[in-house]
């Protein structure tokens, strides 16, 4: 079974709406890495949580952190064709030399 | 800064052919690791480095060889390719100890196995 779930797979959401991107731990979660990739391109670091509670915003994307959950949320506020993209969390659950990933979310936004 | 360079960005092979995929880094990080990622199946670990002289492998090793000669570089060599390794590659650098803990990617390479 996959390490970490990243829910939904897909989304297609309106231009100016909001959503919700949820990765799920099967182990404890020690940090996360969120990440945005754009098709043929690497990845983008966009946010890394550390502790239980933690929340970080940048521009208008907002991540948290539920450590007893092992969970995080990635919540974009009024998206823009910007935001469109592959967005996948990473933790370090097999020691800290190596990230493991969710499959990612691919988000498209309508104008 | 460079970062995380990748060669070559796109490469088509025969079946049965070798190659190396060069990853360079200029932040003087001592962990590199390389990823392969295909439709569904998100970001795998190949092999990883935790420092010159010392490599390991992650989840899928199996028909790839890397080594670490320097801080900076860390080749990863198909030995001998097969379809199966049709995949886009992607190569981080980090340092966990360091004030940005973040995996730095190159572009990737993509890579046709025919």
């Amino acid at each position: 079974s996959q390490e970490l779930e990243q829910s939904p797979q897909s989304l297609i959401v309106q231009e100016g709406k909001n959503l919700t991107i949820n990765c799920t731990s099967s182990k404890t979660l020690y940090g996360l890495y969120w990440y945005k990739q754009k098709y043929g391109e690497g990845l983008i670091f966009l946010m890394m949580l550390q502790k239980g509670g933690e929340e970080k915003s940048h521009e208008k994307i907002t991540a948290k952190l539920d450590e007893k959950k092992q969970q995080s949320s990635l919540h974009i506020t009024a998206s823009q064709p910007s935001h469109a993209g592959i967005y996948l969390c990473g933790a370090p659950l097999s020691g800290y030399s190596t990230l493991t990933f969710g499959k990612g979310t691919m988000l498209l936004v309508s104008p | 800064n460079a970062g995380v360079t990748q060669t070559p960005k796109f490469q088509v092979l025969k079946t049965g052919q070798s190659m190396t995929l060069q990853c360079a880094q200029d932040m003087n990080h001592e962990y590199m690791s390389w990823y392969r990622q295909d439709p569904g199946m998100g970001l795998r670990l190949i092999h990883y480095s935790v420092g010159a002289g010392i490599t390991d492998q992650g989840e899928v090793p199996n028909g790839y060889n890397v080594s670490r000669s320097t801080t900076e570089d860390f080749p990863l060599r198909l030995l001998s390719a097969a379809p199966s390794q049709t995949s886009v590659y992607f190569c981080a650098s980090s340092d966990p100890t360091g004030v940005r803990t973040e995996a730095f990617f190159g572009q990737g390479t993509r890579l046709t196995v025919v």
